[in-house]
């Protein structure tokens, strides 16, 4: 069982939907919570981070994190056709330093 | 302004052959990573070095060496090419210590191994 589990798609949307992604994981002792973005043929690039439990919003993106369930969400509000990309979700420990545990990433398409 | 550079872009091999990919950043990171991304396993770290100096195995250390040539360029060889290490592999830098997951990724070198 990987430590890190997203599901790998695709999901397609219509312009405007709201999108949820997910992660779980089964090492309790992650405390930092990232979710990356990439585009095709490119590196990936962070979106959102979050520190233990709780909510973080960014403009259309909301990141949210529950330690107790070992699940972490991200949303995304009215989603445009730029929003298309492969979402990756990403752990680390304290005291890791950047030392990242990835998921497999979702592919994303929003629809025009 | 380039940010972490990765060269070749592109690279095909014969197994047994040996290769080099190299890795510039001019971001001031002090640590550096390496990761290969295959279809359905994501990101899978290398080698990192956490500092200029310093050089530590990741998860999928075998078959690969780096090297940390100074604080900017950080290597990674392959000394002896196997079809399993056909993939795209990221170099990745990022400021240590500073805990945040923020680590800024080259565009990717992509390697068949025939």
């Amino acid at each position: 069982q990987k430590e890190v589990e997203q599901d790998p798609g695709p999901l397609s949307v219509p312009e405007g939907a709201i999108v949820s992604l997910n992660c779980t994981y089964s090492n309790s002792a992650f405390q930092y919570f990232m979710w990356y973005r990439q585009y095709s043929r490119k590196g990936p690039e962070l979106l959102m981070y979050t520190y233990s439990s709780g909510n973080k919003e960014d403009g259309r993106f909301t990141a949210q994190v529950d330690k107790s369930s070992k699940y972490i969400s991200l949303f995304i509000r009215d989603s445009q056709p730029s929003d298309s990309a492969t979402y990756l979700c990403a752990m680390s420990f304290t005291g890791g330093g950047n030392k990242l545990t990835f998921g497999t990433g979702t592919q994303l398409k929003v629809e025009l | 302004n380039a940010g972490v550079t990765q060269t070749p872009k592109f690279q095909v091999l014969k197994t047994g052959q040996s290769m080099t990919l190299q890795c510039a950043q001019d971001m001031n990171h002090n640590s550096m990573y390496w990761y290969r991304q295959d279809p359905g396993m994501g990101l899978r770290l290398i080698y990192y070095s956490a500092s200029e100096g310093t050089t530590d195995k990741g998860e999928v250390p075998n078959g690969y060496n780096v090297s940390r040539l100074n604080k900017r360029e950080f290597s990674l060889r392959l000394e002896s090419a196997a079809p399993s290490q056909t993939s795209v592999y990221f170099c990745a830098g990022g400021l240590a210590g500073k805990g945040t997951g923020e680590l800024f990724f080259g565009e990717g070198s992509r390697l068949t191994v025939l």
